[in-house]
This record gives structure tokens, sequence and C-alpha cells, in this order.
């Protein structure tokens, strides 16, 4: 039982938009959450993160919405740039998962120029 | 600045040979992990060390065994080595258990 879904497996986004990924999760004890993105024959490299205690966290062109009602969060990354082009993984954690990270299976972001 | 220090990058096996992967941080972190990733979905969690001295099972512990040996190296040991261990391993370390982690470049395993 996947506890953290993202079902979108890629996303193609013109350069200058709005690229927005999504993120579902079951688990309502899960209380950290955080986003990685991944570069091919890269190890993942942290982006940026929410506690469950905030709606929104922003990072420069980078933010996440975190809707807990849903069990919902989303990032957002304005204006899209070419580099931004990688796997963007969604990970949690909480008393739950014994503060282990448990991910999702990454969209592939394509920024078309 | 080298980070989390993995090798080798690239490895093919027999089934049935054993190896051993080796993983360094320089970060003085206390907390280290070891994840597979495989085709269509997240990593997974193999084994951790929240501390020297320490290690524990992660979500699939099955066919590995782990050691650490000190603060700043984490192995991983594959004693018997079967197709379904074909993946991508990526060592992961964090200053403490619930922070973010930083990773590796990955080790590509490939099981014939």
């Amino acid at each position: 039982d996947q506890q953290v879904k993202q079902n979108s497996p890629s996303l193609s986004v013109q350069e200058g938009r709005i690229s927005i990924l999504n993120c579902d999760y079951t688990n309502s004890m899960f209380d950290y959450f955080l986003w990685y993105k991944k570069y091919p024959a890269e190890g993942p490299t942290f982006l940026i993160s929410i506690s469950s205690i905030k709606d929104k966290n922003e990072d420069g062109r980078f933010t996440v919405f975190l809707n807990k009602s849903a069990k919902h969060l989303s990032l957002h990354i304005v204006p899209s740039q070419p580099g931004d082009s990688a796997v963007y993984f969604c990970a949690a954690w909480g008393m739950d998962s014994n503060y282990q990270l448990i991910w999702g299976a990454g969209t592939k972001l394509i920024i078309k120029p | 600045n080298a980070g989390v220090t993995q090798t080798p990058k690239f490895q093919v096996l027999k089934t049935g040979q054993s190896m051993t992967l080796q993983c360094a941080q320089d970060m003085n972190h206390n907390s280290m992990y070891w994840y597979r990733q495989d085709p269509g979905m997240g990593l997974r969690l193999i084994y951790y060390s929240a501390s020297e001295g320490t290690t524990d099972k992660g979500e699939v512990p099955n066919g590995y065994n782990v050691s650490r040996l000190n603060k700043r190296e984490f192995s991983l040991r594959l004693e018997s080595a079967a197709p379904s261990q074909t993946s991508v391993y990526f060592c992961a370390s964090s200053e403490l258990t619930a922070t973010e982690a930083f990773f590796g470049q990955g080790t590509r395993l490939t099981v014939v």
C-alpha cells in the first residue's frame, strides 16, 4: 500500500510558465513533507520542505502548499527554467514511520524551450 | 566538498556472488541510510543507522547486511546476490534521523 503517491509519472511545461507537481498521502500521522529533485546519474538533492503545522512554504521560485484535510501537497515552480527538468520526489515522515522517509514514485518534469 | 561518496558506481554480479557497497560522508552526520530505487518506484529504505554503533532494518532488509564502521562509514553487503537485487543503490546521511538527507551519486548494480 503506497502511503505517498505521485500520480503523474511525467509533466511537460513551457519555459517561463508555472510547473505544478502534485503529491497525495494516506497516512494522517505524517508531520513533515519534503521535495527532492533528481538528475540522471545523480543522487536526489533536497529542494524544499514543509511542516504539517504550516500550509505554505516558499523558497525563491519554489513554493510548497499543504492541504491537510485533503492529504495533498503540491510544489509550484515559477517561472520554470530548463534546468528544472528533472525527476521530483515527494517524501514524508512521522511518528508512524519511525521518522523514516516514505517516498513517492516521482514525477519527471520536462521544461520545453 | 565531497559530501557522500559511494563506491563503486557500477557493478555486475553473477547470481550467488557477494559484494560490499561502500559509503562515506564527511559532514559529521550522525545518521546514515541505504536505499534502493527500482523503476517506477520511490526510494525504499533497506537499512539505516541512527547513530554510530546502531543499525536498524528498513522496509526491505532481506538479503542485505550493513556495518556502521565508524561515524563516517556505512557499508552494505550482499552475501549471495539474486537477480531481484538488480537496482540502483543510494547511500545517504543526515545530521539527525528526522532531518534532511544528503545523497551519494548511486551504485547501479546488475545481477545476472
